[in-house]
């Protein structure tokens, strides 16, 4: 049962152009939501993160929006890079005692074209 | 800086072999973790730590051990290969367990045959 869902394999999109990549989630415990990017051959790192009191937050180019009531976030990049080309993943988490256990999404493989 | 080191980078296991996937970490984290990335599966976590001396299980822990007797590195064993652990493995750590972003290693390809 995949409590994060990116629905979307991959997505292709102009450079300068917004890329916004969506995430749902089934879990109405997760509190803490996550934007992972990763290149070939490297480890996942982080980008960008919402807590569930916010419905928006930025930093720079990136901006996660969260919609509670929908159980779904986007992650928009404005505007696109070449160097954004990555596979993005979404990554959400419970409170749970002394432990965070991120339950990841299956990520979704941005390409900035020029 | 070094981050999160993982070794080794690549390996090959025959069904029934075991050998221990080394992670370290030099920020001082308490909390460190194993995944496995699968095609299709996203990451799924394998066992974490919160502490030195304290582990737990995660989503996929059938087939795999770990200890945690210092701050620094947090090996996992695998006992007896399969094919279906087939994966590449990534050690990740943050500064607290709670709404911290992970650290995550370069990763480990493995490959049972």
């Amino acid at each position: 049962d995949q409590q994060v869902k990116q629905n979307s394999p991959s997505l292709s999109v102009q450079e300068g152009r917004i890329s916004i990549l969506n995430c749902d989630y089934t879990n109405s415990m997760f509190d803490y939501f996550l934007w992972y990017k990763k290149y070939p051959a490297e480890g996942p790192t982080f980008l960008i993160s919402i807590s569930s009191i916010k419905d928006k937050n930025e930093d720079g180019r990136f901006t996660v929006f969260l919609n509670k009531s929908a159980k779904h976030l986007s992650l928009h990049i404005v505007p696109s890079q070449p160097g954004d080309s990555a596979v993005y993943f979404c990554a959400a988490s419970a409170h749970s005692g002394t432990a965070s256990k991120l339950t990841f999404g299956t990520g979704t493989r941005l390409q900035v074209t020029l | 800086n070094a981050g999160v080191t993982q070794t080794p980078k690549f390996q090959v296991l025959k069904t029934g072999q075991s050998m221990t996937l080394q992670c370290a970490q030099d920020m001082n984290h308490e909390y460190m973790s194993w995944y496995r990335q699968d095609p299709g599966m996203g990451l799924r976590l394998i066992h974490y730590s919160v502490g030195a001396g304290i582990t737990d299980q995660g989503e996929v822990p059938n087939g795999y051990n770990v200890s945690r007797s210092t701050t620094e590195d947090f090996p996992l064993r695998l006992l007896s290969a399969a094919p279906s652990q087939t994966s590449v493995y990534f050690c990740a750590s943050s500064y607290e367990p709670l709404n911290s972003p992970l650290h995550f290693g370069n990763g480990t390809r493995l490959t049972v045959t």
